[in-house]
């Protein structure tokens, strides 16, 4: 267990939804981290947060967006749902702002099904 | 930016000895090593940060070749429980807020 929680586990919704997915990070931790896995790609770098500021971007779409609460748990949330969307999402935390030298630890994931 | 990782996939019996390369374009700052079971999350192996250092945890070391941009996992004297996919994380030189991941090494050790 890293620490890090993320709710739901799992989550079906339609093409065209909207859903919020919820991580809380490790307690001390002040960065936050998305990502995408899917089977081709691996894991894809969405966005990092630090201390509720937005730290850095990576493939992230417009239809996708996040951002991190004073209590320091942040949620992406993710419109206009497509097929392709469908996926394992994992938010990991660390203490630092860079994650050159600092361990990132995994959430359990969300995994979400776009039907 | 996303590193590259050799090979894609590899299938060993318990004690043999097995190597997983991650090279970038890019200058790196540091290399992280991840082990993802499948359905899990990934778990933390290691960090090599630049300088050529090699580290060891147990029997899984990894060396770290800036010049080269590259990096290798060591997994001697494999064991069941190393099964799963390996990711590398990079971090590059002139930048660092985040990790680009290759797309993983799918090891298998069977009995």
């Amino acid at each position: 267990d890293s620490g890090v929680t993320q709710t739901p586990k799992h989550l079906i919704t339609a093409t065209g939804q909207r859903v919020t997915l919820r991580c809380s990070p490790r307690s001390g931790d002040l960065s936050v981290y998305w990502y995408q896995q899917s089977l081709d790609q691996g894991l894809q770098f969405l966005i990092q947060y630090y201390n509720g500021e937005e730290r850095a971007k990576g493939n992230i779409l417009e239809r996708f967006s996040a951002q991190q609460f004073p209590d320091l748990h942040s949620e992406l949330n993710l419109s206009s749902l497509e097929l392709g969307d469908s996926a394992l999402y994992f938010c990991a935390s660390s203490h630092i702002p860079t994650a050159r030298t600092d361990t990132q630890y995994f959430g359990p994931g969300t995994r979400l099904t776009v039907l | 930016q996303q590193p590259v990782q050799s090979p894609q996939a590899v299938i060993l019996r318990e004690g043999e000895d097995a190597v997983i390369n991650c090279s970038s374009s890019k200058a790196l700052y540091s290399v992280h090593w991840y082990r993802q079971k499948h359905g899990e999350a990934p778990v933390f192996l290691m960090i090599l940060l630049k300088g050529g250092e090699q580290k060891g945890h147990e029997k899984i070391s990894a060396s770290f070749n800036e010049k080269k941009q590259q990096s290798s996992l060591y997994l001697t004297a494999s064991q069941l429980s190393y099964s799963g996919t390996y990711f590398c994380g990079t971090a590059v030189s002139n930048s660092g807020y985040a990790l680009n991941f290759g797309k993983g090494t799918s090891l298998l050790v069977t009995p």
